[in-house]
């Protein structure tokens, strides 16, 4: 069964810093792997979706990396700003879709 | 990405009776969507996987009876929370599966069995 460990559990920094969320799998065998983000009682929003074959994605101020053979990927966020403030979830996925959630990395961006 | 609404956003429900839940694709076809339940401060746990047209396959744990899903169009699929109890109180997520394997989340909906 997929493990998925984030760290930090929970990050705390002011506005305009650069921030690296790290993500670590223990199933290397994956088809992708999907970021999102979650807002206090929403759904979820998905941020970057890395396939296999490719090492990194970039979406604005959002940068994820993928090292499949070592089971781990990367999120940076540069230049952090208070609406950034949600849960982060890095998601692989080993049979196509992207099932297998930790429980993320909680992110307060304060002014 | 596909735009996904569930309904309702929230329902309070006494112990015993049922509710349904309906997750609808808006703009996309999706022949695949995925229930969840999360507890609070605790990470999704992926309840049932549910084709257009067939049965839905449930995971371990899951009690198929209890939690019956219908996939009867390619916009729509609905949860249906049988004889529901106050440990079903929860936050219920569906998602849908598009191109490349990504997936697109609708914004849950919140149970609590009184």
């Amino acid at each position: 069964k997929q493990e998925v460990t984030q760290i930090p559990a929970a990050l705390s920094v002011p506005e305009g810093e650069n921030l690296v969320l790290n993500c670590s799998f223990t199933d290397s065998a994956i088809y992708n792997l999907q970021w999102f983000r979650q807002d206090p009682g929403k759904g979820l929003t998905s941020l970057l979706l890395i396939q296999s074959s490719q090492r990194e994605q970039t979406s604005g101020r959002l940068n994820a990396s993928l090292d499949k053979s070592s089971g781990r990927s990367t999120l940076y966020i540069a230049a952090s700003q208070p609406g950034d403030s949600a849960t982060y979830l890095c998601v692989p996925g080993n049979s196509g879709y992207a099932l297998n959630f930790g429980k993320g990395t909680s992110l307060l961006v304060t002014p | 990405g596909a735009v996904v609404s569930q309904h309702p956003s929230w329902v309070i429900c006494k112990s015993g009776t049922s509710v349904k839940i309906e997750c609808r694709s808006l703009d996309f076809q999706a022949t695949t969507m995925f229930w969840y339940r999360q507890f609070p401060k605790q990470s999704l746990m992926l309840m049932a996987t549910s084709n257009e047209g067939s049965k839905a396959t449930y995971e371990q744990g899951v009690e198929k009876d209890k939690f019956l899903i219908n996939h009867a169009s390619l916009t729509l699929s609905t949860l249906t929370v049988t004889s529901a109890h106050p440990e079903d109180s929860s936050f219920y997520i569906c998602s849908q599966g598009g191109g490349n394997y990504e997936q697109y989340f609708g914004p849950g909906t919140r149970l609590t069995v009184t």
